[in-house]
């Protein structure tokens, strides 16, 4: 079982469409959770990220955590052409002793969204 | 954010050689990171690199293979050795530090190294 999974799609949507990009993660620890876009040919950015279980928004996109059933999702609304890129889930690791988390992330495969006019 | 350099930006190699990648961040940071992306895939962990210790492998990946330097807090080296067709990939170094506009730890990305090897 993949630590991280996403479907990878593509997921195609229509201008000015809801995009919903989904995520489930298998180490029940786990402590932060992030989402990036990366266009094509360039690195990943950070677009979102969530901590506590619930809904997180952040203009046009909400991230929404639900730890009990270790499922993360990201919801883009008004989708627009400039929003086509694979947007990758990134799982934070467990903090350690000390209470401070050291940083690493496991990424999902990621998820291709086009959106079309 | 945090502005890093990666350099070469791409290379074509024969096989059984060695290349190394250097990364270079505009402020010092404790944390640095080495990823592999290939073609249509994700970004795979290959080791984390403090400076002043010696860099921690993600399983699956050996220091004979792919050995890390980190001299000091704003630069590292990644470099793949002996390489094969299957080593042909994105090579990405990250930083993680606070960002200003999350208020959170995150990484941020190099623009990476594009490696074919023939």
């Amino acid at each position: 079982q993949k630590e991280v999974e996403q479907n990878s799609g593509p997921l195609s949507v229509p201008e000015g469409a809801i995009a919903s990009l989904n995520c489930t993660y298998s180490d029940r620890g786990s402590q932060s959770f992030f989402w990036y876009r990366q266009y094509s040919g360039k690195s990943p950015e950070l677009i979102m990220f969530i901590y506590s279980n619930g809904d997180k928004e952040d203009g046009r996109f909400t991230a929404q955590l639900n730890k009990a059933s270790q499922y993360v999702s990201l919801l883009i609304r008004d989708s627009q052409p400039s929003d086509s890129a694979t947007y990758l889930c990134a799982v934070g690791a467990r903090s350690n002793a000390g209470g401070t988390s050291y940083g690493k992330l496991t990424f999902g495969q990621g998820t291709i969204l086009t959106v079309h006019p | 954010s945090a502005v890093i350099s990666q350099k070469p930006s791409r290379d074509i190699c024969q096989r059984g050689t060695s290349l190394t990648i250097q990364c270079q961040v505009d402020s010092q940071v404790t944390m640095m990171f080495w990823y592999r992306q290939q073609p249509g895939q994700s970004l795979t962990l290959i080791a984390t690199a403090n400076q002043g210790s010696e860099a921690t492998y993600e399983s699956g990946f050996v220091i004979d293979k792919f050995p890390i330097s980190r001299p000091n807090l704003t630069f590292s080296t990644l470099t793949v050795s002996n390489m094969s067709p299957e080593d042909s990939s994105i090579y990405l170094c990250s930083v993680s530090r606070t960002s200003g506009r999350f208020g959170t730890d995150t990484q941020y990305f190099g623009p990476g190294t594009r490696l074919t090897v023939l």
